[in-house]
């Protein structure tokens, strides 16, 4: 399986200020996900972001608010903008292989 | 659309003995269904999922899931439970590999 890894791994930050999260990937993947998991709540699915093409937002998401970058095969981030207490919560990334899908450790923000 | 229950927020399991956990989900068609397992710091392990054929899945640590079509189910058990079972268990489904609905997840603690 796929090893990913993310930084930061956690960070505390202010409101009103932005966090990049990046992901990197051990070998090429063509999908690269992006979950959201809040205190205390499952995981939900913000985006899915393809190398070489605008990534496709969940409902409820906006780009504005949460930009991606998948640059190469290998690497995506994901930028948290004007941050407030209510985007704390532990954001992983994710890919597919042929087994099925793996996670990051997250990266865990807390935002004061 | 698609969505994940699992009715049992925490289960307690003495080792040794069997663990049995539940998951109801509402989809449409046939659907991909998952089991991860996310331990105390560490990132989301998939420890088993299914599609199609045997409706009896095997996966790794010992754990196995049976799809009942006739009652939306998949749960998840394991014959003889070990401490370092202790962790946090999601049931996912989806329409393919990667566009994932989690269920709440189970909290399972081990005791000796």
């Amino acid at each position: 399986s796929a090893v990913i890894s993310q930084k930061p791994s956690r960070d505390i930050c202010q409101r009103g200020t932005s966090l990049t999260i990046q992901c990197q990937v051990d070998s090429q993947v063509t999908m690269m996900f992006w979950y959201r998991q809040q205190p205390g709540q499952s995981l939900t699915l913000i985006a899915t972001a393809n190398q070489g093409s605008e990534a496709t937002y969940e409902s409820g998401f906006v780009i504005d608010k949460f930009p991606i970058s998948r640059p190469n095969l290998t690497f995506s981030t994901l930028t948290v903008s004007n941050m407030s207490p209510e985007d704390s919560s532990i954001y992983l990334c994710s890919v597919e292989d042929r087994l099925g899908q793996y996670f990051g450790p997250g990266t865990r923000l807390t935002v004061t | 659309a698609q969505s994940v229950t699992q009715p049992d927020i925490h289960i307690t399991v003495s080792e040794g003995a069997s663990l049995e956990l539940r998951c109801n989900y509402s989809y449409g068609a046939t659907p991909y269904l998952f089991w991860y397992v996310q331990s105390p710091g560490q990132g989301l392990q998939l420890l088993l999922k299914y599609f199609s054929g045997d409706t009896l899945v095997q996966g790794i640590k010992g754990f196995e899931a049976e799809f009942k079509r006739s009652q939306s189910s998949f749960n998840l058990r394991k014959p003889s439970v070990h401490w370092s079972d202790a962790a946090e268990y999601f049931c996912a489904v989806g329409a393919n590999d990667y566009q994932l609905s989690f269920g709440a997840g189970t909290t399972v603690t081990v005791r000796a």
